[in-house]
């Protein structure tokens, strides 16, 4: 069965410094998604990307945040410049169409900001 | 505002007996709800979906209802099993976005 993967599992960064994570998303998926999880609490919505292009972003995806389709298959979650509550499980996900159908999710990438 | 509500945040049960899962939404556009199970560490994992044009799905030991009018919808886990223990999420799609709103959470533990 085919499944979104990250790269990489695990991020440690010193605060102040970019970070890049990475997505490929299944194949014939059209939209795109991440989502972030600070331990022991709930799935957030930060932003949705389609036809290469933002559809919708969360509070929480600032001015530091960014993310790009660079090529055919990968997905990228760009932060400018880490803060210490930056510091979550990232999770990006990806649907066949966008109206009410499953999101698939990756197996995560945990950021640990020191 | 968007806003999906769980209960209970915790729950245990006795193997063999059944689980429970409440949640509630805000939006009343909102029309296809799925439920996803999280083991420590891993993803979140689809385990089933129910969409507005029904009020009851069932898989195996695992069913679904929903209630648009009262923008309620639950999960039932029958004969539960130590297997099942994880958190729970229930989530609602909204529109706007296209993105999926998520409940807080429920940590099911099925003692032996």
């Amino acid at each position: 069965e085919p499944e979104v993967t990250q790269t990489p599992s695990h991020q440690v960064t010193q605060m102040g410094q970019e970070v890049i994570l990475r997505c490929v998303p299944i194949s014939n998926h059209l939209y795109f998604y991440w989502y972030r999880q600070i331990l022991g609490q709930k799935v957030e919505f930060l932003v949705s990307f389609y036809n290469n292009e933002i559809s919708e972003k969360s509070e929480i995806f600032d001015d530091q945040f960014s993310v790009e389709r660079p090529d055919g298959s990968n997905f990228t979650l760009k932060i400018r410049s880490t803060k210490l509550e930056d510091s979550a499980m990232y999770f990006c996900a990806s649907s066949v169409r966008r109206d009410n159908q499953p999101q698939h999710f990756g197996d995560g990438t945990r950021l640990s900001i020191l | 505002g968007e806003n999906v509500e769980q209960h209970p945040s915790t729950l245990s049960v006795q193997e063999g007996d059944s689980a429970v899962i409440k949640c509630t939404y805000s939006d009343s556009a909102s029309n296809y709800f799925p439920w996803y199970k999280q083991e420590l560490g891993k993803r979140p994992q689809l385990i089933i979906d129910i969409r507005s044009n029904v009020g009851e799905k069932k898989d195996q030991r695992i069913a679904v209802t929903l209630n648009k009018t009262a923008k309620h919808f639950s999960l039932h886990i029958t004969e539960t099993q130590p297997e099942d223990s994880a958190v729970y999420f229930c989530a609602a799609f909204y529109n706007q976005g296209g993105k999926l709103i998520f409940g807080q959470g429920t940590e099911l533990s099925v003692k032996p």
